[in-house]
């Protein structure tokens, strides 16, 4: 149980388009998703918390108009790169929070951007 | 500013050998530790947690001991197998908080 899937798992897209990143969880239902953006050899850095039917929390730093996130069901959150830049390039993951009142977060798979 | 800490960015130990991987927070909010652990291109995978009523957890090959006075944590992996390579996480929470803070991760290299 607790299985949480990414879509795309790799992108590569032009300097100026967005991208959407979908995190499924596959098995329960959760009302709090969490985006991560992880650096080569670096540490996770928590970009958002989203929560399903209300505006996404974001972290300090993270414009809020160019990662777009969208938690419109118990199951689904995404992530719109918008306007992207060679700097978004990165590995993107999402995490779901357990259900029950527990601390636990079940992480996907991640996704790989790359913008040229 | 770095919350969580995780000093040794790799560690190389021999199989069958233990691995000990250290682990300092400074939020003294943080009251719920856990460790993950990543493969590259991959999510982390949820490993083993303590909280702060506690000082142990054990699970398996798997042990996290927990020093609050110090603000330190640590994971030891008894006897490493190679399947253990790969990049450990430590993660601190707050009770009202579900955010995670994660430190910046050890690479272990279990050598046959």
């Amino acid at each position: 149980g607790a299985v949480v899937s990414q879509h795309p798992s790799w992108v590569i897209c032009k300097s100026g388009t967005s991208v959407k990143i979908e995190c499924r969880s596959l098995d329960f239902q959760a009302t709090t998703m969490f985006w991560y953006r992880q650096f080569p050899k670096q540490s996770l850095m928590l970009m958002a918390t989203s929560n399903e039917g209300s505006k996404a929390t974001y972290e300090q730093g993270v414009e809020k108009d160019k990662f777009l996130i969208n938690h419109a069901s118990l199951t689904l959150s995404t992530l719109t790169v918008t306007s992207a830049h060679p700097e978004d390039s990165s590995f993107y993951i999402c995490s779901a929070l357990g259900q029950g009142g527990s601390n636990e977060q079940y992480f996907g798979p991640g996704t790989r951007l790359t913008v040229t | 500013d770095q919350q969580v800490k995780q000093n040794s960015p790799s560690l190389s130990v021999q199989e069958g050998r233990i691995s000990i991987l250290n682990c300092d927070y400074t939020n003294s909010m943080f009251d719920y530790f856990l460790w993950y652990k990543k493969y590259p291109a991959e999510g982390p995978t949820f490993l083993i947690s303590i909280s702060s009523i506690k000082d142990k957890n054990e699970d398996g090959r798997f042990t996290v001991f927990l020093n609050k006075s110090a603000k330190h944590l640590s994971l030891h992996i008894v006897p490493s197998q190679p399947g253990d390579s790969a990049v450990y996480f430590c993660a601190a929470s707050a009770s009202n908080d579900y955010k995670l803070s994660f430190g910046a991760g050890t690479t272990v290299t279990v050598r046959a």
